[in-house]
């Protein structure tokens, strides 16, 4: 199947510190999304990107849609201990038919405070 | 607020026994979803449904089956659980229109070890 090479696979950032972790594929996807998942908890949906080129912001999050459709990253901005989690890229294609998304294999934080 | 509901937590069976996994979700969604994670891959698609006894195989469906008989259930089959199956699993659901950007939910996962 498709498969999203997602990295750093782990970070360990003092807080205040910005971050940064991207997503590629050797697949164009129509949609990029991030997620974040607490400990023992199922991943939450942070940001969703829906065209080439697009630069998207929620709060300290930043994500952009690569202009080849074939990569994405995620900055977080002056990272607070809550921060800490597993950061999920995701990729769907429409053009494929299949409906459902690929995730990367996580990026996890860990914020010292 | 949308509700995906999966029925245990945690749960440990013995290699060879039959496991299902229940999962609910309350928004009338069409797509139903399961995934199981596993460290350093992600989360990995087993099978998923796009309407009432309809199932697509993702891309682990091998020793899984599925079943869908009413729309607000999907459950997740282990005819005869391995140890290599002992993850966590996650169910999730959206709406048809997940083109228009309807995002997925998801369950809280529920952690299986097989013995």
């Amino acid at each position: 199947g498709q498969q999203l090479n997602q990295s750093p696979q782990s970070m360990f950032i003092q807080e205040g510190e910005d971050v940064s972790m991207n997503c590629t594929s050797s697949s164009i996807f129509n949609t990029w999304l991030w997620y974040k998942q607490d400990p023992g908890e199922g991943p939450v949906l942070l940001i969703a990107l829906y065209k080439a080129g697009e630069l998207t912001s929620n709060g300290r999050l930043t994500a952009q849609f690569g202009i080849t459709r074939k990569d994405s990253f995620l900055n977080i901005s002056a990272s607070i201990p809550s921060d800490v989690g597993i950061y999920f890229c995701a990729g769907l294609n429409m053009d494929t038919g299949r409906r459902a998304l690929t995730f990367g294999s996580g990026t996890r934080l860990q914020v010292q405070p | 607020d949308v509700k995906v509901t999966q029925s245990s937590r945690y749960l440990v069976k013995r290699t060879g026994e039959k496991v299902f996994l229940e999962c609910v979700q309350d928004m009338d969604h069409e797509n139903m979803f399961w995934y199981r994670q596993d460290p350093g891959l992600g989360l990995r698609l087993i099978y998923f449904s796009y309407d009432v006894k309809m199932k697509e195989k993702g891309d682990i469906p091998e020793g899984y089956s599925v079943s869908r008989e009413k729309k607000e259930r999907f459950s997740l089959i282990l005819e005869s659980a391995s140890t290599n199956q002992t993850s966590m699993y996650l169910c999730a659901s959206s709406s048809a229109e997940i083109y228009s950007g309807n995002t997925i939910y998801f369950g809280e996962g529920s952690w299986l070890t097989v013995v």
